[in-house]
């Protein structure tokens, strides 16, 4: 049973910073590439970026590239998410999600049950 | 990139079939075999019904089936059941390492 648990999420204020994490367990986590998806409230998903098993490849979204960064440590089965300049359009839960594969070419399967983030001042 | 299209609400009574179409382009849903489906419940966390256009996960009811034709995806729900009322979301690999989802279309059992 694959199990992500989303924590970090909270209140802060336009402009600011704030750190994702997920922990998971349950599979071989260094085996499979991990997405991060949001979702704002009352609206549909959105794809917000990739890491590639390895972390030697990782890919973003364009409303969130040069903003966010995304990373995982290996040894702590953990896969992370660096927002920073925040704005009002970035409020939304945040989902962790496992690949079906190592690379990007392959299925957001399995979710955990997300952590909601407001940017309001 | 825009988001895939599917229709926001789609209904049907106990026992009928619902499909819900997605449509892209060549460059997503067209050029790729990477369409999956998701249904997600009010409060809850997308829940993967269909992955590479007509792969089922375990444990995921047969009732549930995908196809593509060119660049529009279909997810047909037969045999419709009160716990099938939800939101549908339709995804597909987008090239130059992107993704995109669909806008979700709102399933309603009548």
């Amino acid at each position: 049973q694959v199990y992500l648990v989303e924590s970090g999420g909270g209140v802060v204020q336009p402009g600011g910073s704030l750190r994702l994490s997920c922990a998971a367990s349950g599979f071989t986590f260094n085996s499979y590439g991990m997405h991060w998806v949001r979702q704002a409230p009352g609206k549909g998903l959105e794809w917000v970026a990739f890491i590639r098993y390895d972390a030697s490849n990782k890919n973003y979204a364009d409303s969130v590239r040069g903003r966010f960064t995304i990373s995982r440590d290996n040894s702590k089965n953990t896969l992370y998410v660096q927002m920073n300049s925040l704005r009002d359009e970035d409020t939304a839960v945040y989902y962790c999600a496992k690949s079906s594969g190592a690379d990007i070419l392959s299925t957001i399967f399995d979710w955990g049950q997300g952590t909601l983030v407001t940017v309001s001042s | 990139q825009s988001a895939l299209t599917q229709p926001p609400s789609a209904s049907g009574s106990p026992g009928q079939s619902v499909t819900i179409s997605c449509t892209g382009t060549s460059s997503d849903v067209g050029g790729y075999n990477y369409v999956s489906w998701y249904q997600q419940h009010p409060g809850k966390a997308p829940k993967l019904m269909i992955y590479e256009v007509t792969k089922r996960p375990s444990g995921v009811p047969d009732r549930f089936s995908g196809s593509k034709s060119g660049n529009t995806a279909s997810l047909t729900v037969s045999g419709l059941q009160a716990e099938d009322e939800a939101d549908y979301y339709c995804s597909s690999y987008a090239g130059i390492n992107n993704y995109l989802f669909g806008t979700g279309t709102k399933v309603t059992v009548l």
